[in-house]
């Protein structure tokens, strides 16, 4: 089966630009999660999507960022206007079921460079 | 604040021998612990979990072992190999919450 698919790969834009992530997860995965990792930090929870809804948005950052997934399917996630402090890889999850007996599975990320 | 810390940044074992990394965690509502390892340029891969109720799990040559009242986990690999070197995050998740929450990392050089 194909994994959870992550475009692009690398972004570079300029400080106040607008940057959208796009997360392809495992087909048949109605859980999809966005993570962060800032250099050398830990691996951190933005949001969960059941399916279309939210789940979970309690670890994004602040309103500049926002993730959609209409029809359950694939996600986006759209940093406007971005900051310096947005710079980091992007990972994007999806898993069959919710909790403990169903572990995440990653794309690749998108590493996320603003100047 | 951190809930899950991985003090080693680093840690470099020969070929062969045992590694050991090591996890403490602050929060002692977690009752479901993951590892994860993760090569350069590809998003971190499951590894092995452990339940509370279980003080010790075993998949092949991972062990993972939990001391409850030491809040502490430890990933053993034994014995080492040169496809081991990368680096693992340790993870932990309260009565099934999919936030799972992870420590900062452990790279592993597997020395020939």
């Amino acid at each position: 089966e194909a994994g959870v698919t992550q475009f692009p790969s690398h972004s570079v834009i300029e400080k106040g630009q607008t940057v959208t992530l796009r997360c392809d997860p495992i087909s048949g995965h109605d859980n999809l999660y966005w993570y962060r990792r800032v250099m050398g930090k830990e691996i951190k929870f933005l949001l969960h999507f059941v399916k279309e809804s939210k789940q979970d948005e309690s670890g994004m950052p602040n309103n500049r960022f926002l993730a959609e997934r209409t029809g359950g399917t694939y996600s986006t996630l759209k940093v406007q206007p971005a900051e310096l402090e947005d710079s980091g890889v992007y990972f994007c999850a999806s898993s069959q079921f919710t909790g403990a007996n169903s572990p995440l599975h990653f794309g690749n990320g998108t590493r996320l460079t603003v100047t | 604040d951190q809930q899950v810390k991985q003090n080693s940044p680093s840690l470099s074992v020969q070929e062969g021998r045992i590694s050991i990394l090591n996890c403490d965690y602050t929060n002692s509502m977690f009752d479901y612990f993951l590892w994860y390892k993760k090569y350069p340029a590809e998003g971190p891969t499951f590894l092995i979990s452990i339940s509370s109720i279980k003080d010790k799990n075993e998949d092949g040559r991972f062990t993972v072992f939990l001391n409850k009242s030491a809040k502490h986990l430890s990933l053993h690999i034994v014995p080492s190999q040169p496809g081991d070197s990368a680096v693992y995050f340790c993870a932990a998740s309260v009565g099934g919450d999919d936030k799972i929450i992870f420590g900062k990392g452990t790279r592993l050089h597997i020395l020939p």
